[in-house]
């Protein structure tokens, strides 16, 4: 079965401050994906990052950088010099296939960016 | 370019009633997925519907129904209401025909409360 842990619930931390947002994940499967997803206030959940179980590289997108290491089994999120827009519920989450819209997502870290 | 537009936004139902909910895809987008999101929690997926079929579906019983129409839009149907089922729903597309299958583009839901 597959499943995903974000064991942190909430984060608070003042601006400009760097944070690191927890994912560790279970699946039997040898090729899988894995994603963060952002929902602000809206509730529209905003796609971030989607990496393959063969692409362990780290990835850096402005502030944002990923994580990935299959050997804890973790897909960690960090947000460097945190802004204020930045507080919102990130989920992590895991799908099977490329072709598998069924992705199974994390309880979410709720974080707060206090200015 | 439009988003994925779900309808209505809010909606406040009684327990044993019927409720339908909307969903236009993506332009490009021909499949689309539905997820159950509850208060605290992260989104649970409901079904996927591709070329007018339920492809998937996850561990929602049979009081959850959907179609999906020549234009690639959508319905949830949620009949005989529990109070249970108040959450927000959401929809999501991608494109069936490409690797970023998964990538899934969201709405910002429908907030169902029932009483």
């Amino acid at each position: 079965a597959q499943k995903v842990t974000q064991a942190q619930t909430e984060i608070s931390v003042v601006e400009k401050e760097d944070v690191t947002l927890d994912c560790v994940y279970e699946t039997r499967d040898t090729t899988y994906y894995l994603f963060w997803y952002k929902q602000p206030p809206s509730g529209e959940l905003v796609f971030l990052i989607r990496r393959n179980s063969f692409d362990e590289q780290n990835e850096i997108s402005g502030r944002y950088s990923w994580n990935f290491q299959k050997s804890t089994s973790s897909f960690n999120f960090t947000i460097t010099a945190s802004q204020v827009v930045d507080s919102a519920v990130y989920f992590c989450a895991l799908s099977r296939s490329n072709r598998d819209d069924k992705i199974i997502f994390g309880k979410g870290t709720r974080l707060h960016i206090l200015p | 370019d439009a988003g994925v537009t779900q309808s209505p936004t809010h909606l406040i139902k009684t327990r044993g009633q019927q409720v339908t909910l909307r969903c236009s895809p993506k332009s490009g987008h021909d499949t689309v997925s539905w997820y159950q999101q509850a208060l605290g929690q992260g989104p649970q997926f409901i079904f996927q519907y591709y070329e007018e079929e339920e492809r998937q579906r996850g561990n929602f019983p049979d009081r959850f129904s959907g179609h999906q129409f020549p234009n690639y839009s959508s319905e949830l149907n949620v009949n005989a209401l529990l109070l249970g089922d108040s959450a927000l729903y959401l929809c999501a597309s991608s494109p069936a025909a490409s690797s970023g299958a998964n990538v899934l583009t969201f709405g910002a839901g429908s907030r169902l409360t029932v009483l």
